[in-house]
């Protein structure tokens, strides 16, 4: 069993939309990171949040992502005006409790943007 | 920069067939090693993870992996592969960072035939 879990599973949304990935960790964890694997590829690390602060991004989180925890529970990545080029598949990772080194991920949520 | 390579990228293999799946990581001070296997339609989960002591270290499903500092390498291995171990494989480095971000090689496609 995953320790976080990823809603929705799969999305399939047009060009220039909105969408909304969610994480839910199962216990109150802390840290929380986004990846992303596009088809074929290697994942790759998208942004790292803790105490509800952005504390590292890559080159490939531009201004079209964010990324937030509305309910001090989940935690969501949000890509405004999708390209094709964002499909992919999207994993959320979380430590179980502070200090540790080791990080569980979800189960992915597959984003295809037509 | 840091960076993670994997120099296999489809490995066939027959049943029984002994199973060595390199990784070398560029960065030359203290860093936690990881190998996860991702199953077709599923999300990645952790093989095993190397962080001190005994280089040496046994994961789950008879893999194992063997951290050479000298040679900044941490080469996942099995005797004796079965078909259900039909998956990808990442090799992923937490270098000295304070976000604990992961950085992940290309994987390896392991396909063994039965």
């Amino acid at each position: 069993e995953p320790e976080v879990t990823q809603t929705p599973s799969h999305q399939v949304t047009q060009m220039g939309q909105e969408v909304i990935l969610r994480c839910v960790p199962i216990s109150n964890h802390l840290y929380f990171y986004w990846y992303r694997q596009i088809l074929g590829q290697k994942v790759e690390f998208l942004v790292s949040f803790y105490n509800n602060e952005i504390s590292e991004k890559s080159e490939i989180f531009d201004d079209q992502f964010s990324v937030e925890r509305p309910d001090g529970s989940n935690f969501t990545l949000k890509i405004r005006s999708t390209k094709l080029e964002d499909s992919a598949m999207y994993f959320c990772a979380s430590p179980f409790r502070l200090g540790d080194n080791e990080a569980f991920f979800g189960q992915g949520t597959r984003l295809t943007v037509v | 920069a840091q960076s993670v390579s994997q120099h296999n990228h489809h490995v066939i293999l027959s049943e029984a067939a002994s199973l060595e799946l390199g990784c070398n990581y560029s960065y030359g001070g203290t860093v936690n090693l990881f190998w996860y296997v991702q199953y077709p339609g599923q999300h990645l989960q952790l093989l095993l993870k190397y962080f001190s002591g005994d280089p040496l270290v046994k994961g789950i499903k008879g893999f194992e992996a063997e951290f050479i500092k000298s040679k900044f390498s941490f080469n996942l291995r099995k005797p004796s592969v079965q078909w259900s171990d039909t998956a990808e494989y990442f090799c992923a480095v937490r270098f000295s960072s304070n976000t604990g971000k992961l950085i992940f090689g290309q994987g390896t496609t392991l396909q063994v035939k039965p």
